[in-house]
């Protein structure tokens, strides 16, 4: 059964310091990865995903099959990144499962 | 305003009535989705259908039902028979159906309808 799993429920780090967001998958086949964000009082949204190799607000993330990851990486974290972080995964059946969420706090 | 609209924002009731949470798209999205959210257990898929007038049941079906009788329109009845009924729920659609090779695996959400039961 494909499964995601964020080890951290709450991450805090200090602003201009990195900041990286566990995430590990379970799956047997070539699976498509994705990080949603939700901001406070704002909807989830997606904010990248493995296929695109994109860097959004200097977050980055690269899927290692050997160790099955998909950790989220920013190297200085800034206070408006606060947020819910989920790590999503996508099989066969299209449907995404979610993984638990690490909320991160970016201290001043 | 294009967009996923959820109503009500809020909804009270007492144990042992049926709700039903609305979700209304005018995104065009063929795929429609209905998670529950708890504290430290993330997003968990309820049911989802990907083309109008089908739908599968997800992770945690039991207890709620679900229509899918136009495009635009999914929604989500949370029934007596659910055991914990309080929660966040959040709909969310997407882009793609059945054998669509354009679902990018994006999904809009909606701000989501905090069911409480007293």
């Amino acid at each position: 059964a494909q499964r995601v799993t964020q080890p951290e429920k709450l991450l805090s780090v200090f602003k201009g310091a990195p900041v990286e967001l566990k995430c590990n998958y379970s799956y047997s086949g070539s699976p498509e990865l994705f990080w949603y964000v939700q901001y406070s009082r704002q909807r989830l949204q997606l904010l990248l995903r493995h296929i695109s190799r994109e860097s959004i607000k200097g977050f980055t993330a690269d899927l290692n099959k050997g160790e099955t990851s998909f950790h989220l990486k920013k190297p200085f974290a800034q206070e408006e990144d606060s947020a819910m972080y989920y790590c999503a995964f996508q099989g066969s059946a299209r449907q995404l499962t979610f993984g638990s969420g690490t909320q991160l706090t970016v201290l001043p | 305003d294009g967009g996923i609209t959820q109503s009500p924002k809020y909804l009270f009731r007492k144990e042992g009535q049926n709700v039903t949470l609305s979700c209304e798209q005018n995104l065009n999205h063929d795929a429609m989705y209905w998670y529950r959210q708890d504290p430290g257990q993330g997003l968990r898929l309820i049911y989802y259908s990907q083309i109008v007038n089908d739908f599968q049941k997800g992770d945690i079906a039991e207890g709620y039902s679900v229509s899918r009788e136009k495009k635009e329109s999914f929604p989500l009845t949370v029934t007596s028979a659910q055991k914990n009924p309080t929660a966040f729920y959040l709909c969310a659609s997407t882009s793609g159906g059945y054998g669509q090779l354009t679902n990018t695996g994006e999904l809009f959400f909606g701000e989501g309808s905090r069911l409480t039961v007293l």
